[in-house]
């Protein structure tokens, strides 16, 4: 168990649909990213946040946007989704610094 | 963030085989850590390498570092069913206000046949 906690682990919904994705990282992380990973591909760096303020952006759709919250918890959302959106989005976390990235289970989206 | 190359893509292997996977980049990089997937799984934190030239060993596997950081490999010796899945190199790049980026690249998948 890596402590970092996403939900929900499965997500199916239609497409132009809005959905949320949740991620609560471990206790005393700052740092929060988010990645998409696509059927047998890399992982894909959407967005990072440290303490709540936005840090760095990767080829993030403007369909998706994210945030984190004061307790450090962080939320993705994706809207006017498209089939192309199926993936697994995984959220890790770390402590401040240059340290190790934790990541969690995983949210598996599917849109039908 | 910081781009970097993974060579091969795929690798497939006889049990007992060694197997070596590559990350290259264009420009020096600060520090690269090193990440396994299992099929199925979630990203895992192997090492991170900071020094030119470092090498470092986790049983049989064995990590180095270029003297110039530019490329990173990673060696697995004799290699078993349990090592199995994806590799992947991560440079870390400093975003500020004492955080860093985390970006990997396109990792290299493993199949070890028994």
């Amino acid at each position: 168990d890596s402590g970092v906690t996403q939900t929900p682990k499965h997500l199916i919904t239609a497409t132009g649909q809005r959905v949320t994705l949740r991620c609560s990282p471990r206790s005393g992380d700052l740092s929060v990213y988010w990645y998409q990973q696509s059927l047998d591909q890399g992982l894909q760096f959407l967005i990072q946040y440290y303490n709540g303020e936005e840090r760095a952006k990767g080829n993030i759709l403007e369909r998706f946007s994210a945030q984190q919250f004061p307790d450090l918890h962080s939320e993705l959302n994706l809207s006017s989704l498209e089939l192309g959106d199926s993936a697994l989005y995984f959220c890790a976390s770390s402590r401040q610094g240059n340290t190790e990235a934790f990541f969690g289970q995983g949210t598996r989206l599917t849109v039908v | 963030g910081q781009q970097v190359m993974q060579i091969p893509q795929y690798q497939h292997v006889q049990e007992g085989e060694d197997f070596t996977t590559y990350c290259n980049s264009s420009t020096t990089l600060s520090n690269i850590q090193w990440y396994k997937q299992r099929p199925g799984g979630h990203p895992v934190f192997l090492i991170q390498l900071v020094k030119s030239g470092e090498v470092k060993k986790q049983k049989r596997l064995t990590f180095q570092f270029g003297e110039a950081k530019k490329n990173s490999s990673l060696h697995i010796t004799a290699t078993q069913t349990t090592d199995v899945g994806t590799y992947f190199c991560a440079p870390r790049g400093y975003s500020g206000a004492g955080s860093y980026q985390l970006t990997f690249g396109k990792g290299t998948k493993l199949s070890v046949i028994p």
